[in-house]
Formats: C-alpha cells, sequence, structure tokens
C-alpha cells in the first residue's frame, strides 16, 4: 500500500483566491510529481523535483508554483485561482531517479467558480 | 510532451487477448511504465521495462524494442474487471511523461 496523501480531496473556491494543495508522502522518496488530468483526458506533467531544494517545470505551462522543503513535502501553490485552472491535480513520488514506480495519491480535485 | 503515442480506443471479448501498443521519444530513454486507471481513480503500477524483451507479470506482458522507440502491453484471458484506461508512460532525462491512455472495453 502506498503512503501518499493528498488533501483536500475536493476544493471549491471562488475566482483569484490564493489556494495550496497538500502533497506528503511517508516513504523517503526523493523524487516526487504534479500531474493535471482533466476528466477523460490524459496527465500533463507540471511540476517534479529531485529532492530537497530542488524543483523543476514540467511540460505543460503551469501558473502555479512548487517548493521542496522536506524529503516528504511537496505543496503545490496557486497565487490566484482562475476558472481555467478547474482540473484534478495528482500528486506522485518514486524511490529512485529511474527503474521504480511511482506511486500516486489519491488527487485533489478542483473548481474554481 | 514526450510524444508518447497510443491508440485511443480497444475493445475486446472477456477471455480474449487485447494487445495495446506505444511508441515513445528514444532521447534521453531511462526506461518506460505502463500504468491502469478506472475512471475517477489514481493510476495504479503494471509494468516496467528498460531493456529490451518481454517481461511477463500474471496476466499481463509488456514489452520494449528500445532501438524502435516501442512498446507495448498485452493483457490476456480479459475480465470485466480489465475495463479501464492503460497509459503508457516514459521516463526521458529522468522526467516521466504519460501518454493519453488507450480506454479499454472488455464486453460479455
Amino acid at each position: 500500500e502506498a503512503d501518499i496523501y493528498q488533501t483536500p480531496r475536493y476544493l471549491v473556491i471562488g475566482t483569484g483566491k490564493k489556494i495550496t494543495l497538500e502533497c506528503s508522502q511517508t516513504m523517503g522518496h526523493d523524487k516526487m510529481y504534479w500531474y493535471q488530468q482533466d476528466p477523460g483526458m490524459e496527465l500533463h506533467l507540471i511540476h517534479y523535483s529531485y529532492g530537497v531544494n530542488s524543483t523543476e517545470k514540467g511540460d505543460l505551462s503551469s501558473e502555479s508554483t512548487v517548493s521542496r522543503i522536506r524529503t516528504e513535502h511537496f505543496p503545490l501553490t496557486l497565487e490566484s485561482a482562475r476558472p481555467s485552472h478547474t482540473s484534478q491535480y495528482l500528486c506522485a513520488s518514486s524511490e529512485s531517479l529511474v527503474n521504480t514506480e511511482a506511486f500516486f495519491g489519491q488527487g485533489t480535485r478542483l473548481t474554481v467558480v | 510532451g514526450q510524444n508518447i503515442d497510443q491508440p485511443t480506443e480497444m475493445t475486446a471479448t472477456e477471455g480474449a487477448i487485447v494487445q495495446i501498443n506505444c511508441t515513445y521519444q528514444t532521447s534521453g530513454f531511462n526506461g518506460l511504465f505502463w500504468y491502469q486507471q478506472h475512471a475517477g481513480e489514481a493510476p495504479t503500477f503494471l509494468s516496467y521495462n528498460v531493456l529490451d524483451g518481454l517481461e511477463e507479470k500474471g496476466r499481463f506482458s509488456s514489452f520494449l524494442s528500445r532501438s524502435k522507440g516501442y512498446s507495448y502491453l498485452l493483457l490476456k484471458e480479459l475480465q470485466m474487471k480489465d475495463s479501464a484506461s492503460y497509459l503508457c508512460a516514459s521516463l526521458n532525462d529522468y522526467k516521466l511523461s504519460f501518454g493519453a491512455g488507450t480506454t479499454v472495453t472488455v464486453r460479455a
């Protein structure tokens, strides 16, 4: 059983609000990822991290930012939410750079009204 | 993205075999993963290939050809619960990117 948690599971907020989506893992994994996925659509990599103090932008341009101050924690922040940010956000982690699977959290479904 | 291509949909009968093909970019290649995702759920890991050849794990097998930038996932003895989206994911320069997924529908 993977130990990676995302909170909140569901969030409805108004336009212009600042929000932080939490992701924590208790497996000591160095590699962490954030993906964005619309219903029935593909996963788009928006941010990833190799370890503490490492953050990289993914393939999909995103107005969100991330931080990695602790190994187990990889929060994603939207400074000013817009309706176009409505989507599902999935966090994942893996033990090493190459030959290990990525474990996914249950996701946060964000709706901006 | 990493230009990962896989078919959009496939339909098969219970008990049959289905093969899902995937092509990916070979530059900076570190490995190829297959994931299963049921509607509304997070993806779950199925298989990993980094060397050429076939990896078998129960009813599921995955094949890789590094020189061709090609992989396939083989699902045998299909069951109704196998109806899901199957995601091909390529690790390139240590960055994991996903294809759009292949929706497999298993019919009785």
